[in-house]
């Protein structure tokens, strides 16, 4: 079974408002990703990292920020939400190599009103 | 670049009945390819997997077969179940590529008993 960790599950939150959204592995995983998923079920990734101290923004364009300071934590934040973020956010995580599968959290689902 | 595409669903199947889901690939090289099935209000979980042509993954009576002359893998199983109703997600992972995993746009699958 995966070890991966997001809190909270769900969170709803006025406009303006300054959220953080948390993941965890305990797996020792270099790589880890956020990917935004839309009603229709689309993955979009938003943004990656190879390791401690290393980020890159992914195929969608997104107003969040992510930090890596250390392997095993990979927060995403958004300093002012709005209505337009609200989606479902998964976090997941994977060893190197190309026959490495991704691990998936349980998700953040996100309702700014 | 790397892209993969899936049946359109919504499908709609009675409990036994046969399910195939197409999956086609666009990538350069020798992709690994993935199935991932995601459960209403979860994160996705790897279904099976294969790493090289004419390899099959199996898993809960799943099947797929790598079939790199035709660029597929598609999913089947022989009996479905209620508790198969989820959304199923291709995937392909590309050695050298940063993202590591390219989804497909998702089948979602409802079994009716």
């Amino acid at each position: 079974e995966a070890d991966i960790y997001q809190t909270p599950r769900y969170l709803v939150i006025g406009t303006g408002k300054k959220i953080t959204l948390e993941c965890s592995q305990t797996m020792g995983h270099d790589k880890m990703y956020w990917y935004q998923q839309d009603p229709g079920m689309e993955l979009h990734l938003i943004h990656y990292s190879y390791g401690v101290n290393s980020t890159e923004k992914g195929d969608l364009s997104s107003e969040s920020t992510v930090s890596r300071i250390r392997t095993e934590h990979f927060p995403l934040t958004l300093e002012s939400a709005r209505p337009s973020h609200t989606s479902q956010y998964l976090c997941a995580s994977s060893e190197d190599g190309r026959g490495y599968e991704q691990y998936f959290g349980p998700g953040t689902r996100l309702t700014v009103t | 670049g790397d892209s993969v595409t899936q049946m359109e669903g919504p499908v709609t199947l009675s409990e036994e009945a046969f399910l195939t889901i197409n999956c086609t690939y666009t990538a350069t090289g020798y992709p690994s390819l993935f199935w991932y099935v995601q459960y209403p209000g979860e994160g996705l979980q790897l279904l099976l997997k294969a790493t090289k042509a004419d390899d099959k993954g199996s898993n809960k009576g799943f099947e797929a077969t790598y079939r790199k002359e035709t660029t597929s893998f598609h999913l089947e199983k022989g009996s479905v179940q209620v508790s198969d109703s989820a959304v199923y997600f291709c995937a392909l992972s590309r050695t050298g590529s940063a993202r590591q995993l390219t989804f497909g746009s998702g089948t979602q699958l409802t079994v009716l008993p």
